[in-house]
């Protein structure tokens, strides 16, 4: 049975760096794409970007400057990373398996934006 | 960015009657590898979505015949046939057709 589990810190700075790790079990990293998620307070769901371990990630353009997603295939893990964060980046962050069908979640990590 | 519009927005439903939820996108959703990348998933309070339909009409393992896909190109639809209570919580359409891959704004059912 394939699982995810996210985890980071649940408090971050506003300036600062939101740093996520997603660890897979049940499956390969390097067999399947993989993708980040959020979902702010209250709002739809947004996709951040997805990541193949043999190609290069693909980020939504409204996050493009700010994010970077990546893979450690020896621990079977990866991550994201976003900088500069405003209260706006607060929210529950999912990973999931695969890009354009999502089959399988994360519980979800909330992630808080605040001084 | 493809738009997704669902509707209602909130559906109130008597146990063990039909529920209806439509989703619109922006653009044809048809894949130039003649897939329609269109989903359907479901919320629970507290939970992570959990996906039941696939391209378009495709259920997942597990998921209840209840739960039907249909549509093409810009038009779709989830069906249940008859309500049951585990069915609350909020429903997302999601395209991944279109980069950025994009969600509806979540359709919220609740029995009456």
């Amino acid at each position: 049975q394939v699982q995810l589990q996210e985890s980071g810190p649940g408090l971050v700075k506003p300036s600062e760096t939101l740093s996520l790790t997603c660890t897979v079990s049940g499956a390969s990293i390097t067999s399947y794409y993989w993708t980040w998620i959020r979902q702010p307070p209250g709002r739809e769901l947004e996709y951040i970007g997805y990541i193949y371990y043999s190609g290069s990630p693909n980020y939504n353009p409204s996050l493009k400057s700010r994010v970077t997603i990546s893979m450690d295939t020896s621990r079977n893990q990866f991550s994201l990373k976003l900088t500069s964060v405003t209260a706006a980046d607060t929210g529950v962050y999912y990973c999931a398996r695969a890009a354009r069908g999502l089959d399988v979640w994360g519980k979800g990590t909330t992630v808080t934006v605040s001084s | 960015d493809v738009v997704m519009t669902q509707s209602p927005l909130s559906l109130p439903v008597t146990l063990g009657q039909p529920a209806s939820i439509s989703c619109r996108s922006g653009q044809s959703l048809v894949y130039s590898d003649g897939n329609t990348y269109l989903n359907w998933f479901h919320q629970r309070p507290g939970q992570s979505p959990r996906r039941l339909i696939y391209k378009v009409s495709t259920r997942d393992s597990g998921v209840p015949d209840r739960f039907s896909g249909s549509g093409s190109g810009t038009d779709f639809t989830l069906k249940i046939s008859r309500v049951e209570a585990e069915d609350v919580g909020v429903y997302y359409c999601m395209q991944g057709t279109h980069w950025p891959f994009s969600f509806g704004q979540g359709t919220k059912l609740e029995i009456k």
